[in-house]
């Protein structure tokens, strides 16, 4: 079955202590990418990345890190959570097809809490 | 910079009427479009995209979006309304040419009455 995975699903933190979202795809997708999601706000993006060791600014890249050293795995790293940081937190992957088309698919989700 | 807007927080349709939920973008050169949808409790799903050419993009769900370049407008549109609808709606933009950053509007939340 096609998808994205995300662990954990669900975390309590404290200020301060370093932690890492994983996320991995099952489809050979190149482009991978990480959003957050804040009532008022909608949907902004964190990083992306258009393939193995090749990663780019969203708009909100400001306490985060990525690496991509695996097609598969493109994991979000937080060196020192904020209060700030507390969101839901979306992994992404998509497939250019012919004509410019693209099939994404989305992980389940992350809810991340930082005291 | 780019930039959606979603100028509707809640739109409310009645179940078999029309629905449109708006959006417009700004962005330097030609766009690709998209819309997302966010069903409570399901994650997001990925509905549409528009390239180039045709300014009708059909999409999953039978969901449809109409692009209007020189209104800079991508509204999602669907002849008739379920209440299996009823959910979260997003717009984005990135430039095209490639994997670039995309940009999302706040969402549309789409309430159908039965």
């Amino acid at each position: 079955e096609a998808q994205v995975t995300q662990n954990p699903r669900y975390l309590i933190t404290v200020t301060g202590k370093k932690l890492t979202v994983t996320c991995s795809q099952n489809m050979n997708h190149e482009y991978m990418s990480w959003y957050r999601q804040d009532p008022g706000l909608g949907l902004r993006q964190i990083y992306y990345s258009m393939n193995v060791e090749v990663t780019d600014k969203g708009d909100v890249p400001e306490g985060y890190k990525v690496s991509r050293k695996e097609k598969r795995n493109f994991p979000l790293i937080l060196e020192s959570p904020s209060p700030n940081q507390t969101s839901l937190y979306f992994c992404a992957s998509s497939l250019y097809l012919a004509g410019g088309q693209e099939t994404q698919y989305f992980g389940p989700g992350t809810r991340l809490l930082v005291l | 910079a780019q930039s959606v807007a979603q100028p509707e927080d809640q739109v409310n349709v009645a179940e078999g009427n029309p629905l449109t939920v708006k959006c417009t973008y700004s962005v330097s050169g030609n766009p690709y479009l998209f819309w997302y949808v966010q069903y409570p409790n399901r994650g997001l799903q990925f509905l549409l995209k528009y390239i180039t050419g045709d300014n009708l993009v059909k999409g999953s769900y039978g969901f449809e979006a109409e692009f209007n370049k020189s209104q800079t407008s991508f509204h999602l549109k669907k002849p008739s309304a379920l209440v299996s609808d009823s959910a979260l709606y997003f717009c984005a933009v990135r430039q095209s040419g490639g994997y670039q950053k995309v940009t999302f509007g706040t969402g549309t939340k789409l309430q159908v009455i039965p």
